[in-house]
């Protein structure tokens, strides 16, 4: 699976959008770029996934460039509660690679009043 | 409610001592995993399983076992052999070999601390 690299930290005033880089230039054709959340002490939580073409559901939207190579992860109306650490993730569709969601370390997103 | 249920969300123990972390989920899935977390890191996988009566051990498996009797359970056993077993654990599910993508659904964790 390819490896990701995004920012330490990032702030974000409440109420704006908030927008998360990853960088995943090794990524393979068949590599889905994932996103999860975790506030403290919680699970991490499911935001989105995607391959190629942009996606959208009710927690974000997730812009993939045409080579593939970097995301964005966009947080539309940031809230308080938005405040977690975000990790961007990929991995490949095949069953024999199902366990393999390789974390690093994600970017802390502080949302500020 | 459908989810993943983990018990108990603290567990403290001494040094020497066996303990079991319990995973319970009811989402009808196949494959579930047990990941650990340290402070500042991202997680690394310990076990998964992707079928009831079979597991694999992931990145850091040592120290620890799993067994998988009921699709339901995932029960996590971390031995006196850990060496370093005061960490977040965190349990997760999903669909298993018949997605062709593969989101995981996680626990609360369990947080062990070995005194």
């Amino acid at each position: 699976d390819a490896k990701t690299t995004q920012p330490t930290s990032m702030d974000c005033a409440e109420g704006r959008a908030a927008n998360l880089p990853c960088n995943h230039s090794t990524i393979s054709g068949n590599e889905y770029v994932y996103w999860y959340r975790q506030i403290h002490s919680q699970g991490p939580q499911y935001i989105i996934h995607g391959l190629k073409n942009n996606e959208t559901n009710e927690m974000a939207s997730l812009i993939i460039t045409e080579d593939r190579k970097s995301s964005t992860l966009i947080l539309p109306h940031a809230t308080l509660r938005d405040t977690a650490v975000y990790y961007c993730i990929v991995r490949g569709a095949n069953a024999g690679n199902n366990r393999k969601l390789i974390w690093g370390l994600g970017t802390s997103l502080a949302v500020n009043p | 409610d459908g989810g993943i249920t983990q018990s108990p969300k603290y567990l403290f123990r001494k040094e020497g001592q066996n303990v079991t972390l319990s995973c319970e989920q009811n989402l009808n899935h196949d494959a579930m995993y047990w990941y650990r977390q340290d402070p500042g890191q991202g997680l690394r996988l310990i076990y998964y399983s992707q079928i009831v009566n079979d597991f694999q051990k992931g990145d850091i498996a040592e120290g620890y076992s799993v067994s998988r009797e009921k699709k339901e359970s995932f029960p996590l056993t971390v031995t006196s052999a850990q060496k370093n077993p005061t960490a977040f654990y965190l349990c997760a599910s999903s669909l298993g070999l018949q997605s062709s993508y593969n989101e995981q659904f996680f626990g609360p964790g369990t947080r062990l601390t070995v005194l």
